[in-house]
């Protein structure tokens, strides 16, 4: 069975910092391309960043190039989101996903169940 | 702002058929394909429809989408009360280089 477990959620100041962390389980994770995947309370789905099966491909939303870095241990099967100069507008709850291989389109069809940052004072 | 458009509300009364449209533009929908994402409230989003109008095979075949051009439908028929709650659609954008959502939709069914 696919898992996605994200941990590394919690309050935090703005301008501070936090590291998330994804454990992936029940498949070849460093055969898959993996997302960050927000979304803000009561508001709809914001795409973060990528990062593709080897790590030498990664994108950004514009939203957080710059302050945010993506990053995944194969051999630990984990991903990462280091989130860096946090703001009042990042907070959401971040889901780890993963990208369905070999179809068209990049669809996301494993989902975690999320965990919660709060940025604030 | 969310850089695909798609209505933010729906509705239809049991056993009917409803349609959720969603708009982008040249960069996205127009060559890339679709998908589809239903949010059941307080859980995660699951995959619904993908590569336009491909559904995972847990998905009931009362689901279907289609696109065409610039915009992407999602059609849902024989509507049935656990359909209400929120629906997404996504597609890659090759000038952002990066995935984009639709604002949602919330589906009402009477």
């Amino acid at each position: 069975e696919v898992q996605l477990v994200e941990s590394g959620g919690g309050l935090v100041q703005p301008g501070g910092s936090l590291r998330l962390s994804c454990a992936a389980s029940g498949f070849i994770f460093s055969s898959y391309e993996m997302n960050w995947v927000r979304q803000a309370p009561g508001k709809g789905l914001e795409w973060v960043s990528y990062i593709s099966s080897s790590g030498n491909a990664i994108y950004y939303a514009d939203s957080v190039k710059g302050r945010f870095t993506i990053s995944r241990d194969n051999a630990k099967n984990s991903l990462y989101l280091q989130m860096n100069s946090l703001r009042a507008a990042d907070t959401a709850v971040y889901f780890c996903v993963r990208e369905r291989v070999a179809v068209s389109g990049a669809p996301l069809d494993y989902w975690g169940q999320g965990t919660l940052v709060t940025v604030s004072s | 702002q969310s850089v695909l458009t798609q209505p933010p509300s729906a509705s239809g009364t049991p056993g009917q058929r409803v349609t959720i449209s969603c708009s982008g533009s040249s960069s996205n929908i127009g060559s890339h394909a679709v998908n589809w994402y239903q949010q059941l409230p307080g859980t995660a989003p699951r995959l619904l429809i993908y590569s336009n109008n491909q559904r995972p095979s847990e998905v009931p075949d009362r689901f279907s989408g289609s696109k065409s051009g610039t915009s992407a439908s999602l059609a849902i028929s024989g509507l049935q009360s656990e359909d209400e709650t929120d629906y997404y659609c996504a597609a890659w954008d090759g000038s952002l280089n990066g995935q984009v959502f639709g604002g949602g939709t919330k589906l009402t069914v009477l």
